[in-house]
């Protein structure tokens, strides 16, 4: 069955630390991939998006991720995080016209 | 501009209710959903309706109906609301049957 797997139920960093949130898939293909962050309260935004072309994908407010087939994840980094990081992350993915499955998130905590 | 609207924000009530929730997109997009997130944040897709057409019902109880009266609105109609159904539901909307999701700030339901 296509799955997405958040393996970190909490993360706790330091700011001005680097992050890296891991993110596996379980898909027949290649899906298409998505990180979104959740702040207390609100929805969910889209921080960056894979679909095909280059592994190395750069999204909003300084985050990047990986697409790494051969070990089936989409890991998002970021060098520096910053106070207002702190959030739930989901991981998401998709494929063809299917739904798209949610990872179980990841709540990030950053401390000064 | 908000893309994707949802009201009310907050909703209180009681067993045995009927209530709806409204949301509006104004992205211009085809593919609008609803889901459900639980206390654990646990992401869970309901429906999906596509120019206006189900084409996603998730095994959702038959007290909850969709209503999409074009495509920039998607309702949801809860009857006879119960204990379990407290969460906050999320509207979200995207381009085609596949790719991103833009999502609403979510509507957090109680029901006491």
């Amino acid at each position: 069955a296509q799955s997405v797997t958040q393996p970190d139920i909490h993360i706790t960093v330091s700011e001005g630390a680097s992050l890296e949130l891991r993110c596996n898939y379980s898909y027949g293909a290649t899906p298409y991939l998505f990180w979104y962050v959740q702040s207390p309260g609100q929805g969910l935004q889209l921080l960056l998006k894979y679909f095909s072309g280059d592994t190395l994908v750069q999204g909003i407010k300084g985050f990047e991720a990986e697409f790494k087939r051969s070990q089936s994840s989409f890991n998002l980094r970021k060098p520096s995080v910053h106070w207002s990081d702190a959030a739930e992350y989901f991981c998401a993915g998709g494929f063809g016209n299917e739904k798209l499955t949610f990872g179980t998130g990841t709540r990030l905590t950053i401390i000064p | 501009d908000t893309a994707v609207s949802q009201t009310p924000k907050y909703l209180v009530t009681q067993m045995g209710n009927d209530k709806s929730i409204k949301c509006e997109q104004n992205l211009g997009h085809d593919t609008m959903y609803w889901y459900k997130q639980d206390s654990k944040k646990f992401l869970k897709i309901m429906f999906s309706y596509n120019n206006k057409e189900l084409i996603i019902n998730e095994t959702v109880p038959n007290r909850f109906s969709p209503k999409s009266p074009d495509k920039a609105h998607l309702n949801l109609h809860i009857n006879s609301l119960e204990l379990g159904d407290s969460a906050v539901y999320f509207c979200a909307s995207s381009p085609g049957l596949a790719g991103e999701q833009y999502f609403g700030p979510g509507t957090r339901l109680t029901v006491t």
